[in-house]
């Protein structure tokens, strides 16, 4: 079993669709959530941070689920510009103590269209 | 700030050339550096993790014979793909973690260099 998994998509969505991704993680140990966006061909990019308590940034909602072991990202009004590749990230301290690590997911693929 | 750069951008070569990456902080102190691959349609895969001054981390499964880590200063670590291959062509990220005005956890990536093996 993956460490991250999540849908590869794509998801394809009108301009101003409301869309979620799902993501779930096997390491319970882990400690740290985000969502990164990918470009093509680019690196990729910290979209947030996800907390317990559910964090909200602009039309970007996330949510996490420790008991689960879920994480979700919500977008609303989405904009062409939202096209891209969205990693599920998750870190945890690295076993010896060597501080620490991010797994990514394979990434759900956006395309937002007119 | 909080800005990480590599070099080159890209790159092709002949089979069994070798081939260096540059991976810079530009206005931060990295303490750890770690190098990522990531083939077409998958994930990062984290290489190895590099502490400044010490011998890098190798994940299971990554030849450390094969890709040199070189972390000899604060905001400077190399990646040298020795006698490259086809299938080492790649696009590889490194990132960076260090006192950058926020968490120490926090990694900040560079651009990549996509390599392509002839």
């Amino acid at each position: 079993r993956k460490e991250v998994e999540q849908d590869p998509g794509p998801f394809n969505v009108p301009e101003g669709a409301t869309v979620a991704f799902n993501c779930t993680y096997s390491n319970s140990a882990s400690q740290s959530f985000f969502w990164y966006r990918q470009d093509c061909r680019k690196e990729p990019k910290l979209l947030m941070s996800v907390y317990s308590s559910g964090n909200e940034d602009g039309r970007f909602t996330a949510q996490l689920n420790r008991a689960s072991q879920y994480i979700s990202l919500l977008i609303r009004d989405s904009k062409l510009s939202d096209s891209a590749t969205y990693l599920c990230v998750v870190n945890r301290r690295g076993i010896t103590g060597g501080g620490n690590k991010l797994t990514f997911g394979t990434g759900t693929q956006l395309k937002v269209e007119l | 700030g909080a800005v990480v750069s590599q070099h080159p951008s890209w790159v092709i070569c002949k089979s069994g050339t070798s081939v260096k990456i540059e991976c810079r902080s530009l206005d931060f102190q990295a303490t750890t550096m770690f190098w990522y691959r990531q083939f077409p349609k998958q994930s990062l895969m984290l290489m190895a993790t590099s502490n400044e001054g010490s011998k890098a981390t190798y994940e299971q499964g990554v030849e450390k014979d094969k890709f040199l880590i070189n972390h000899a200063s604060l905001t400077l670590s190399t990646l040298t793909v020795t006698s490259a291959h086809p299938e080492d062509s790649s696009f590889y990220i490194c990132s960076a973690s260090g006192l950058a005005g926020g968490s120490t956890d926090t990694q900040y990536f560079g651009p990549g260099t996509r390599l392509t093996v002839l």
